[in-house]
């Protein structure tokens, strides 16, 4: 069966610090991979998608992630975090059916 | 560029009252709709697809039901609201099947 992982629920990094957030996937084929970013009572906003090619993926706001085949993971970087990336971030995978399949999500807090 | 709707953006309802969430996209034609529900610390679940006017497909048992009357209009449905079906609704679109899906501002439900 598919399924998406997110392992950390929070996170706390120091502003300016490096951030990594994990995301480890189970998926029969070769899976399409999404990193999104939610705000407090906002919708979802797309970060990066990975379909195919690269498996440095660059995104928006300094984001990046790696596919990793060998490891079922997607992994999202940045190397630099600012206050206002304190927000959830949500991990998909698909197709699943005519949807995507979500993690359930890693809390970003940011500390001066 | 496409837009998505959602409206409204709160709401607040009595247990057993009815209930209607819209959702519009424009900048498009026949898009994928979509219909999540995100409760806390439980990521996204999808409730229910749409690949075209009057084609509903429902992804789990409940109290809701999904009607496109219009290509770009999507609107969520209950004729007796539980309790249970508090939480933050979403609604997204994308250009096909295996496609970036594109979400909404979403609307917070909450049933006394």
């Amino acid at each position: 069966a598919q399924s998406v992982t997110q392992p950390d629920i929070h996170i706390t990094v120091s502003e300016g610090a490096s951030l990594e957030l994990r995301c480890n996937y189970s998926y029969g084929a070769t899976p399409y991979l999404f990193w999104y970013v939610q705000s407090p009572g906002q919708g979802l906003q797309l970060l990066l998608k990975y379909f195919s090619g690269d498996t440095l993926v660059q995104g928006i706001k300094g984001f990046e992630a790696e596919f990793k085949r060998s490891q079922s993971s997607f992994n999202l970087r940045k190397p630099s975090v600012h206050w206002s990336d304190a927000a959830e971030y949500f991990c998909a995978v698909g197709p699943s059916g005519y949807a995507l399949n979500f993690g359930k999500g890693t809390s970003l807090l940011v500390t001066p | 560029s496409q837009t998505i709707h959602q409206w409204p953006a709160t709401l607040v309802q009595p247990v057993g009252s009815p209930l209607s969430l819209e959702c519009t996209v424009e900048g498009t034609s026949n898009p994928n709709l979509y219909w999540y529900r995100q409760a806390a610390g439980r990521g996204l679940q999808l409730l229910f697809y749409s690949v075209g006017i009057g084609q509903i497909s429902s992804e789990v048992p409940q109290n809701l039901s999904a009607s496109r009357p219009q290509d770009r209009q999507f609107i969520l449905s209950s004729k007796k609201l539980l309790l249970s079906d508090s939480g933050f609704y979403l609604c997204a679109w994308s250009g096909g099947l295996v496609d970036t899906q594109y979400f909404g501002p979403g609307t917070r439900l909450t049933v006394l």
